[in-house]
Protein backbone atom coordinates (compact mmCIF):
# COMPACT_ATOMS: atom_id res chain seq x y z
CA UNK A 1 0.00 0.00 0.00
CA UNK A 2 0.66 3.56 0.10
CA UNK A 3 3.24 4.91 2.68
CA UNK A 4 5.73 7.58 3.27
CA UNK A 5 9.02 7.37 5.01
CA UNK A 6 10.39 10.00 7.09
CA UNK A 7 14.21 10.49 8.00
CA UNK A 8 15.90 10.71 10.58
CA UNK A 9 13.53 9.58 13.68
CA UNK A 10 15.47 12.25 16.05
CA UNK A 11 17.59 15.35 15.41
CA UNK A 12 19.39 17.34 17.17
CA UNK A 13 21.01 20.84 16.29
CA UNK A 14 22.48 23.61 18.15
CA UNK A 15 20.85 27.10 18.28
CA UNK A 16 21.44 28.51 15.07
CA UNK A 17 22.54 25.74 12.91
CA UNK A 18 20.21 24.37 10.20
CA UNK A 19 18.04 21.00 10.45
CA UNK A 20 16.94 19.17 7.50
CA UNK A 21 14.33 16.21 7.51
CA UNK A 22 13.32 14.32 4.22
CA UNK A 23 10.22 12.17 3.11
CA UNK A 24 10.20 9.84 0.54
CA UNK A 25 6.58 8.90 -0.73
CA UNK A 26 5.49 5.69 -2.73
CA UNK A 27 1.87 7.12 -4.64
CA UNK A 28 3.32 8.77 -7.51
CA UNK A 29 -0.75 9.99 -7.72
CA UNK A 30 0.14 12.06 -4.42
CA UNK A 31 0.21 16.13 -5.69
CA UNK A 32 -0.32 18.02 -2.11
CA UNK A 33 2.51 17.47 0.04
CA UNK A 34 2.47 19.44 3.76
CA UNK A 35 4.59 19.49 6.71
CA UNK A 36 3.44 19.42 10.36
CA UNK A 37 4.38 20.71 13.70
CA UNK A 38 2.92 19.01 16.93
CA UNK A 39 4.37 20.44 20.23
CA UNK A 40 3.72 18.38 23.66
CA UNK A 41 -0.06 17.94 24.50
CA UNK A 42 -1.16 19.63 21.67
CA UNK A 43 -2.32 18.44 17.86
CA UNK A 44 -0.31 19.10 14.94
CA UNK A 45 0.19 22.30 13.67
CA UNK A 46 0.20 22.91 9.59
CA UNK A 47 3.58 25.25 8.72
CA UNK A 48 4.03 24.69 5.34
CA UNK A 49 3.03 23.27 2.28
CA UNK A 50 4.05 22.37 -1.32
CA UNK A 51 2.01 21.19 -4.29
CA UNK A 52 3.11 19.12 -7.44
CA UNK A 53 3.77 21.37 -9.60
CA UNK A 54 6.18 23.74 -7.58
CA UNK A 55 9.77 22.91 -7.29
CA UNK A 56 10.85 24.71 -3.70
CA UNK A 57 8.58 26.84 -1.08
CA UNK A 58 10.02 29.50 1.60
CA UNK A 59 8.54 30.91 4.60
CA UNK A 60 10.94 33.21 6.48
CA UNK A 61 13.08 30.19 8.27
CA UNK A 62 11.48 27.27 6.71
CA UNK A 63 11.75 25.86 3.54
CA UNK A 64 10.58 22.61 1.71
CA UNK A 65 11.80 21.46 -1.63
CA UNK A 66 9.67 18.42 -4.11
CA UNK A 67 11.67 16.72 -6.32
CA UNK A 68 8.72 14.69 -8.10
CA UNK A 69 10.91 12.32 -10.34
CA UNK A 70 12.45 10.82 -7.43
CA UNK A 71 9.43 10.71 -5.34
CA UNK A 72 10.64 12.42 -1.93
CA UNK A 73 10.51 16.16 -0.51
CA UNK A 74 12.02 17.46 2.30
CA UNK A 75 11.97 20.70 5.35
CA UNK A 76 14.60 22.98 5.85
CA UNK A 77 14.70 25.15 8.86
CA UNK A 78 17.32 27.87 9.47
CA UNK A 79 19.31 29.39 12.37
CA UNK A 80 17.35 26.92 14.36
CA UNK A 81 15.82 28.21 18.22
CA UNK A 82 14.83 26.31 20.98
CA UNK A 83 10.75 27.19 20.32
CA UNK A 84 11.32 25.10 17.00
CA UNK A 85 11.82 21.69 19.25
CA UNK A 86 8.89 19.42 18.68
CA UNK A 87 8.34 16.85 16.58
CA UNK A 88 7.68 17.15 12.67
CA UNK A 89 5.46 15.11 10.83
CA UNK A 90 5.66 15.31 6.28
CA UNK A 91 2.50 14.12 4.46
CA UNK A 92 1.50 13.39 1.29
CA UNK A 93 -1.78 13.42 -0.14
CA UNK A 94 -3.77 12.29 -2.94
CA UNK A 95 -6.22 14.44 -4.34
CA UNK A 96 -8.96 13.01 -6.29
CA UNK A 97 -12.54 13.83 -7.48
CA UNK A 98 -13.92 11.90 -4.58
CA UNK A 99 -11.47 14.26 -2.23
CA UNK A 100 -8.52 13.34 -0.85
CA UNK A 101 -6.34 11.03 1.25
CA UNK A 102 -3.22 11.67 3.72
CA UNK A 103 -0.85 9.44 4.49
CA UNK A 104 1.65 11.13 7.53
CA UNK A 105 5.03 9.46 7.77
CA UNK A 106 6.42 8.28 11.21
CA UNK A 107 7.28 11.76 12.80
CA UNK A 108 10.78 13.34 13.41
CA UNK A 109 11.69 14.39 17.07
CA UNK A 110 13.47 17.78 17.10
CA UNK A 111 15.87 18.97 19.75
CA UNK A 112 17.42 22.55 19.10
CA UNK A 113 20.10 22.79 21.90
CA UNK A 114 20.42 26.44 23.52
CA UNK B 1 -11.55 32.26 13.06
CA UNK B 2 -12.02 30.18 16.42
CA UNK B 3 -10.15 26.86 15.08
CA UNK B 4 -11.11 23.02 15.41
CA UNK B 5 -12.76 22.08 19.13
CA UNK B 6 -12.65 18.65 20.18
CA UNK B 7 -14.69 17.31 23.26
CA UNK B 8 -14.16 15.63 25.94
CA UNK B 9 -9.97 16.35 25.84
CA UNK B 10 -9.38 13.01 27.94
CA UNK B 11 -11.58 10.06 28.52
CA UNK B 12 -10.58 6.42 30.81
CA UNK B 13 -12.82 3.76 29.81
CA UNK B 14 -12.63 -0.09 31.08
CA UNK B 15 -12.46 -2.89 28.08
CA UNK B 16 -15.73 -3.79 26.22
CA UNK B 17 -17.32 -0.33 26.46
CA UNK B 18 -17.86 2.17 23.89
CA UNK B 19 -17.12 5.72 23.53
CA UNK B 20 -18.43 9.19 21.38
CA UNK B 21 -16.08 11.57 20.26
CA UNK B 22 -17.20 15.22 19.72
CA UNK B 23 -14.96 17.61 16.77
CA UNK B 24 -16.64 20.96 15.95
CA UNK B 25 -14.77 22.16 12.95
CA UNK B 26 -13.34 25.43 11.55
CA UNK B 27 -16.28 28.14 10.49
CA UNK B 28 -16.98 27.22 6.45
CA UNK B 29 -15.04 23.68 6.53
CA UNK B 30 -17.39 21.13 5.36
CA UNK B 31 -14.54 18.45 5.61
CA UNK B 32 -13.84 16.58 9.27
CA UNK B 33 -10.79 13.72 8.73
CA UNK B 34 -10.51 11.67 11.94
CA UNK B 35 -7.12 10.18 12.71
CA UNK B 36 -5.58 7.64 15.55
CA UNK B 37 -2.36 8.50 16.73
CA UNK B 38 0.06 5.80 19.03
CA UNK B 39 3.78 5.49 19.64
CA UNK B 40 4.26 3.17 17.98
CA UNK B 41 1.87 3.58 14.28
CA UNK B 42 2.30 6.99 14.22
CA UNK B 43 -0.76 8.69 12.63
CA UNK B 44 -3.38 6.84 10.96
CA UNK B 45 -6.48 7.92 8.67
CA UNK B 46 -9.70 6.63 10.06
CA UNK B 47 -12.66 8.41 8.19
CA UNK B 48 -13.31 11.29 6.30
CA UNK B 49 -16.63 13.14 5.91
CA UNK B 50 -17.96 15.77 3.69
CA UNK B 51 -21.38 17.14 3.09
CA UNK B 52 -22.76 14.51 6.23
CA UNK B 53 -21.13 11.74 3.44
CA UNK B 54 -17.85 9.49 4.52
CA UNK B 55 -16.02 10.04 1.04
CA UNK B 56 -12.94 7.91 2.72
CA UNK B 57 -12.28 5.34 4.63
CA UNK B 58 -8.74 4.04 6.62
CA UNK B 59 -7.77 0.58 7.55
CA UNK B 60 -9.66 0.25 10.49
CA UNK B 61 -12.21 -2.41 12.11
CA UNK B 62 -15.68 -1.74 12.07
CA UNK B 63 -16.17 -1.21 15.54
CA UNK B 64 -14.80 2.88 14.57
CA UNK B 65 -17.79 4.67 12.58
CA UNK B 66 -18.44 7.90 12.62
CA UNK B 67 -21.07 10.43 11.32
CA UNK B 68 -21.13 14.13 10.31
CA UNK B 69 -23.98 16.30 10.83
CA UNK B 70 -25.59 19.03 8.77
CA UNK B 71 -24.05 21.60 10.40
CA UNK B 72 -20.50 19.88 9.74
CA UNK B 73 -20.14 19.18 13.71
CA UNK B 74 -18.96 15.46 13.85
CA UNK B 75 -18.68 12.38 15.53
CA UNK B 76 -16.82 9.38 15.42
CA UNK B 77 -17.98 6.11 17.98
CA UNK B 78 -15.70 2.77 18.61
CA UNK B 79 -17.93 -0.43 20.49
CA UNK B 80 -16.48 -3.31 21.92
CA UNK B 81 -13.33 -0.91 23.26
CA UNK B 82 -9.87 -3.19 23.05
CA UNK B 83 -6.84 -2.02 25.43
CA UNK B 84 -4.94 -0.95 21.76
CA UNK B 85 -7.36 1.24 21.28
CA UNK B 86 -5.95 3.78 23.75
CA UNK B 87 -4.79 6.64 21.52
CA UNK B 88 -4.78 10.21 20.78
CA UNK B 89 -7.62 10.67 18.90
CA UNK B 90 -7.18 14.07 16.68
CA UNK B 91 -9.76 15.09 13.83
CA UNK B 92 -8.77 18.01 11.40
CA UNK B 93 -11.04 20.23 9.19
CA UNK B 94 -10.66 21.43 5.71
CA UNK B 95 -12.86 23.39 3.42
CA UNK B 96 -13.14 20.49 1.68
CA UNK B 97 -11.97 21.05 -1.71
CA UNK B 98 -8.36 21.13 -1.28
CA UNK B 99 -6.51 18.58 1.26
CA UNK B 100 -5.57 21.67 3.42
CA UNK B 101 -6.12 20.31 7.18
CA UNK B 102 -5.89 21.95 10.02
CA UNK B 103 -6.18 19.90 13.46
CA UNK B 104 -7.33 20.23 16.54
CA UNK B 105 -6.06 19.48 19.75
CA UNK B 106 -7.26 15.93 20.28
CA UNK B 107 -9.28 13.37 22.05
CA UNK B 108 -7.17 11.21 24.51
CA UNK B 109 -8.49 7.99 25.27
CA UNK B 110 -7.43 5.59 27.87
CA UNK B 111 -8.38 2.25 28.18
CA UNK B 112 -7.80 0.13 31.31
Amino acid sequence: GENVEQHPSTLSVQEGDSAVIKCTYSDSASNYFPWYKQELGKGPQLIIDIRSNVGEKKDQRIAVTLNKTAKHFSLHITETQPEDSAVYFCAASTVSAGGFKTIFGAGTRLFVKA
Amino acid sequence: KAGVTQTPRYLIKTRGQQVTLSCSPISGHRSVSWYQQTPGQGLQFLFEYFSETQRNKGNFPGRFSGRQFSNSRSEMNVSTLELGDSALYLCASSLGLAPDQFFGPGTRLTVL
